[in-house]
């Protein structure tokens, strides 16, 4: 299975900061990324697929890039609806694997 | 609109069967590129992705669950169905159902879980 690393683990952040979040394939996967916002007792939420294409209706405040091993999800001018979990996940083969998550809190 | 609702039993006894039901509105089990994948995710922990079935029926596992899991789709109820058989403590956890589409970009074709159902709530404990 293709491991998903991602860090840091949680951030303190305030409410218009720019955030970035890294996350590394054990090998390369392309663009076959995508990222997702989860927050307490819910779903998790489609952000970012294809590494840098933006979901319908996220703000255009988060982006995504990266290629190969090597992905960041920005959130620029973090708002106070931003503060939850943040995973990535491989899709480039079977099984799609999730990265640990990275915590944005207060 | 699309949605995704599981349903299932909140407790099972260790040894026991689990099935869970997804039922989907708003899109069709049969259209292509459609697809519905089962992930779980532990109490504290990141998700992990367990199954698929696919719009032509093409099923795929969680390679170290594969022995315990089959997934099906009822397309006349809309349902898709997920069974793990010999449950253990270690299965406690959210299970949701997703809608995995694929999207083409600059001609590649990329799969996203787009749209979760609630989760529902699993544990297992005799």
């Amino acid at each position: 299975d293709i491991q998903m690393t991602q860090s840091p683990s949680s951030v303190l952040a305030s409410v218009g900061d720019r955030v970035t979040i890294t996350c590394r394939a054990s090998q390369a996967i392309s663009s076959w990324l995508a990222w997702y916002q989860q927050k307490p007792g819910k779903a998790p939420k489609l952000l970012i697929y294809a590494a840098s294409s933006l979901q319908s209706g996220v703000p255009s405040r988060f982006s995504g890039s990266g290629f190969g091993t090597d992905f960041t999800l920005t959130i620029t001018s973090l708002q106070p609806e931003d503060f939850a979990t943040y995973y990535c996940q491989q899709t480039n083969g079977l099984p799609p694997t999730f990265g640990g998550g990275t915590k944005v809190e207060i | 609109q699309v949605t995704l609702r599981e349903s299932g039993p909140a407790l099972v006894k260790p040894t026991q069967t689990l099935t869970l039901t997804c039922t989907v509105s708003g899109f069709s089990l049969t259209t292509s590129d459609m697809c519905v994948s089962w992930v779980r995710q532990p109490p504290g922990q990141a998700p992990e992705w367990l199954a698929r079935v696919d719009w032509d029926d093409d099923k795929y596992y969680r390679t170290s669950l594969k022995t315990r899991l089959t997934i099906s789709k009822d397309t006349s109820k809309n349902q898709v169905v997920l069974t793990m058989t010999n449950m253990d403590p270690a299965d406690t956890a959210t299970y949701y159902c997703a809608r995995q589409v694929i999207t083409l970009v600059r001609g590649v074709r990329h799969y996203s879980l787009d749209v979760w159902g609630e989760g529902t709530a699993v544990s297992v404990s005799s």
